[in-house]
């Protein structure tokens, strides 16, 4: 299993350009999630998925759109980059369910520059 | 507001078990208390969880306090590759709850 992928691993963005930062898994998890990691910093949630064709906003959603039309893909829309958005971000899925809910497999990032 | 409290930085030597401590004093009943860990800036990893009882993994022991307001994660044997941020997260698992990574520990582990 390649567990959770993202691409691309970095890129740097103009002010006012978009993109999408893609996410995928091969675990069959069910709970996929975004967080955005600024220097020095915790983690904070984007945006979460809890299956196919369902999606939620976390804790700092704006400035982001996601999708998720299937078990493995959830990709993050940036519309409209802005410097703020210069962050690394995180993609990652858990089987969910109980007790594992909190059990995230962490891809390895995208490093985000907006320029 | 964060929900746990942990020192800002420790030290172990190699081969020495690393302790760390975290306080979570409001811990709800139906809450578990998870740690990760992130090396240099690699996604975070997954070490362990627990509710009310003590928890042993391949990785490290976690030890909850009877009344759950603190725990604290062992690493038996560390070594120079455990050199990490870790972080002590309370959650009540369920999916739109975000994990609340905070700033964590920094340990050093020095030969």
């Amino acid at each position: 299993n390649a567990g959770v992928t993202q691409t691309p691993k970095f890129r740097i963005l103009k002010i006012g350009q978009s993109m999408t930062l893609q996410c995928a898994q091969d675990m069959n998890h069910n709970y996929m999630y975004w967080y955005r990691q600024d220097p020095g910093m915790g983690l904070k949630l984007i945006y979460y998925s809890v299956g196919a064709g369902i999606t939620d906003k976390g804790e700092v959603p704006n400035g982001y759109n996601v999708s998720r039309s299937t078990t493995e893909d959830f990709p993050l829309r940036l519309e409209l980059a802005a410097p703020s958005q210069t962050s690394v971000y995180f993609c990652a899925s858990t089987r969910g369910g109980g007790a594992h809910t909190g059990e995230l497999f962490f891809g390895e990032g995208s490093r985000l520059t907006v320029l | 507001d964060a929900k746990t409290t942990q020192p800002t930085s420790m030290d172990c030597a190699e081969g020495r078990a690393a302790n760390l401590p975290c306080n979570h004093s409001t811990i709800s009943g139906n809450e578990y208390v998870y740690w990760y860990r992130q090396i240099h800036s690699q996604g975070p990893q997954y070490i362990i969880h627990g509710l009310k009882n003590n928890e042993t993994n391949e990785m490290a022991s976690l030890i909850i306090t009877e009344d759950r307001k603190s725990s604290t994660l062992i690493l038996p044997h560390a070594t120079l590759r455990d050199t990490a941020v870790y972080y002590c997260i309370v959650s009540d698992n369920q999916a739109g709850t975000a994990l609340i990574f905070g700033k964590g520990t920094t340990l050093s582990v020095s030969s």
